[in-house]
């Protein structure tokens, strides 16, 4: 039973254009949900994060939106790079229950020079 | 700082072998987690520790053991390995409830079992 799902496994876009990684949820009780970055050979790093309290928040070129009422979230990369290819994975958590993140299955993202 | 350390970072077992996945952070973290990943999937949690001495299942715990005897370290023991335990095995830590749940990630292990 996937509570996180990322339907795209892969996306393509051109350098300097917008990268838009989405990201479905199932359950409403989801308190805070975050994006994950990983390159090959390499373990995730944190990329920004949002409070189920929040519907946007931007950290330089990069802004998560939160659609609750959809469950749906999206990370949206402006301009984009090619150092910004990579794995990208949403995980979301309970708050009373922080330590348990339920990742999706990640979207490769390729940025075309 | 180091971060989140991982060793080794490639292991090859034969079936019903045994073997320890060590993992060390020096960012004075009390949470500790262990994750698989299989190939076109999400990480799945293994087990975790809240602290020296206190330990907890997660998702995927069948196969595996852990202690946790400092805040540094926290290893993971795979018992009778199976074909099915090949995985990229990653290592986080956290500082917990109160500070940003953001987890840190170690660079993983490739374990696999043939």
């Amino acid at each position: 039973d996937q509570q996180v799902k990322q339907n795209s496994p892969s996306l393509s876009v051109q350098e300097g254009r917008i990268s838009i990684l989405n990201c479905d949820y199932t359950n409403s009780m989801f308190d805070y949900f975050l994006w994950y970055k990983k390159y090959p050979a390499e373990g995730p790093t944190f990329l920004i994060s949002i409070s189920s309290i929040k519907d946007k928040n931007e950290d330089g070129r990069f802004t998560v939106f939160l659609n609750k009422s959809a469950k749906h979230l999206s990370l949206h990369i402006v301009p984009s790079q090619p150092g910004d290819s990579a794995v990208y994975f949403c995980a979301a958590i309970y708050a009373d229950n922080f330590n348990k993140f339920y990742f999706g299955s990640g979207t490769k993202l390729n940025v075309k020079p | 700082n180091a971060g989140v350390t991982q060793t080794p970072k490639f292991r090859i077992l034969k079936i019903g072998q045994s073997m320890t996945l060590q993992c060390a952070q020096d960012m004075n973290h009390n949470y500790m987690y262990w994750y698989r990943q299989d190939p076109g999937m999400g990480l799945k949690l293994i087990y975790y520790s809240v602290g020296a001495g206190i330990t907890d299942k997660g998702e995927v715990p069948n196969g595996y053991n852990v202690s946790r005897s400092t805040t540094e370290d926290f290893p993971l023991r795979l018992e009778l390995a199976a074909p099915s335990q090949t995985s990229v095995y990653f290592c986080a830590s956290s500082y917990g409830r109160g500070r940003s749940y953001e987890q840190y990630f170690g660079p993983g292990t490739r374990l696999t079992v043939t």
